[in-house]
């Protein structure tokens, strides 16, 4: 059965660089697309975007320009940078599996979600 | 891109059937099957409860059901019950190779 686990700092000062790593365990990587998926408290979810483990991407338009994702399948894990973050970026942060590839059109697999808070 | 419009909240009795709505448009939910819909109880990861519009995932109860036409999608539960309070929201593709979600919909069971 597989499960995602989310990883990474807490806290993240404004202006820096956000870094979270998701690890794949009960099945390889690849073959699927990976996502991440944002939801600040109280409110609903945000896609950022997704990787295919050939590394090609797609990112939400609204994020795109301060958002990378990376994957390294020898250690069966993928990645999600967010530079210049703000108060705004402050949300629990899911990696999910799918959609597409090996697997449905859908998020068929999700982490327990990590929660970052940008803040001085 | 614009988030697909959900009603903030539905409420039935135990044992009655609710329907959500999902209403996108030509660009993303009328185009395509790839319409999902997820439950989340509070402090909990979403879970996939209907995929491509009307599929079920091995372990969802048949008592959740999906459909579309048009621009709007819907999930449906019918029999409700109290373990159903939560959460529910949809998701599309779009023609812009992205993925939305809905404003996500409070269910309360009287």
């Amino acid at each position: 059965q597989v499960q995602l686990q989310e990883s990474g700092p807490g806290l993240v000062k404004p202006s820096e660089t956000l870094s979270l790593i998701c690890t794949v365990s009960g099945d390889s990587i690849s073959n699927y697309f990976w996502t991440w998926i944002r939801q600040p408290a109280g409110k609903g979810l945000e896609w950022i975007g997704r990787i295919y483990t050939s590394g090609s991407t797609n990112y939400s338009p609204s994020l795109k320009s301060r958002v990378t994702m990376s994957v390294d399948t020898s250690q069966n894990q993928f990645s999600l940078k967010l530079t210049s973050v703000t108060a705004a970026d402050t949300a629990v942060y899911y990696c999910a599996r799918g959609p597409g590839g090996a697997t449905r059109e859908a998020f068929d697999v999700w982490g327990l979600g990590t929660m970052v808070t940008v803040s001085s | 891109q614009s988030a697909l419009t959900q009603p903030a909240s539905v409420s039935g009795s135990p044992g009655q059937s609710i329907t959500i709505s999902c209403t996108g448009t030509s660009s993303d939910v009328g185009s395509y099957n790839r319409v999902s819909w997820y439950q989340q109880h509070p402090g909990k990861a979403p879970k996939l409860m209907i995929y491509e519009v009307s599929d079920r995932p091995s372990g969802v109860s048949n008592r959740f059901s999906g459909s579309k036409s048009g621009n709007t999608a819907s999930l449906t539960i019918s029999g409700l019950q109290a373990e159903d309070e939560a959460d529910y929201y949809c998701s599309s593709f779009t023609s812009s190779i992205t993925w939305v979600f809905g404003g996500g919909t409070k269910v309360t069971v009287l």
